[in-house]
């Protein structure tokens, strides 16, 4: 199917445990990007991408560890999760010719 | 740094009464403003670009308007479909670096038929 998908949808884990959410596109957009969006923050960016192999810190990046080795794949990791990790968290890409995000569908993560 | 301040947080109408939402913007060098829709348990959909002072996009029911401080996003006649998160964002001109927007809180508004 085309267009940005993430992976999982709904994910509960553990204070300490290491976490990857996954988001694959399907039309080779050059930017890639990582947001949050928490009740009171709205969406803050986590990290970004501006093509395969390169990556750099948004807003809130402490905790966060991305890789983007294939155009197409933006894995976001909690290396150890913590409570205040618990959020809704989007993917998003974008054309390098354009200047208009599409986003996933989120992905809700609660850390007990 | 670049700033967005949306009012008022929630807003809630009757099936036809008209309204505007809010978009108040700091940033160094407009390169475009952003208003997106985000239905409950989905991502943020695209609806308009604005990028200079002036400027003015509609949408069924929807119209976006620019100014250099702020944008407006009249809802004429909604209907209960009309309810949704709208979701303001800016994007700062830059040298160098990715073209990342900075979204305001949102405005919840519902409309009740």
């Amino acid at each position: 199917d085309a267009g940005i998908t993430q992976s999982p949808r709904y994910k509960i884990t553990e204070t300490g445990r290491q976490v990857t959410l996954m988001c694959h596109q399907t039309w080779s957009h050059s930017y890639m990007f990582w947001y949050r969006q928490d009740l009171g923050h709205g969406l803050r960016l986590i990290y970004y991408s501006a093509a395969a192999d390169i990556t750099d810190k948004g807003e809130v990046p402490d905790g966060y560890v991305v890789s983007r080795s294939k155009t197409e794949n933006f894995p976001l990791t909690l290396e150890s999760a913590t409570r205040s990790q618990t959020s809704v968290y989007f993917c998003a890409s974008m054309d390098s010719g354009a200047n208009v995000l599409t986003f996933g569908a989120g992905s809700r993560l609660t850390v007990l | 740094e670049d700033q967005v301040t949306q009012s008022p947080e929630a807003l809630r109408l009757q099936e036809g009464e008209s309204s505007s939402l809010n978009c108040s913007y700091t940033v160094s060098g407009l390169r475009g403003l952003f208003w997106y829709r985000q239905d409950p348990g989905k991502g943020p959909e695209f609806l308009f670009t604005l990028y200079s002072a002036g400027e003015e996009k509609e949408k069924e029911r929807l119209k976006a308007t620019l100014t250099k401080k702020e944008s407006f996003l009249h809802i004429t006649a909604p209907k209960p479909e009309d309810s949704a998160t709208y979701l303001c964002a800016v994007q700062a001109v830059r040298v160098q670096g990715a073209q990342k927007l900075v979204f305001g809180q949102g405005t919840r508004l519902t409309i009740n038929p």
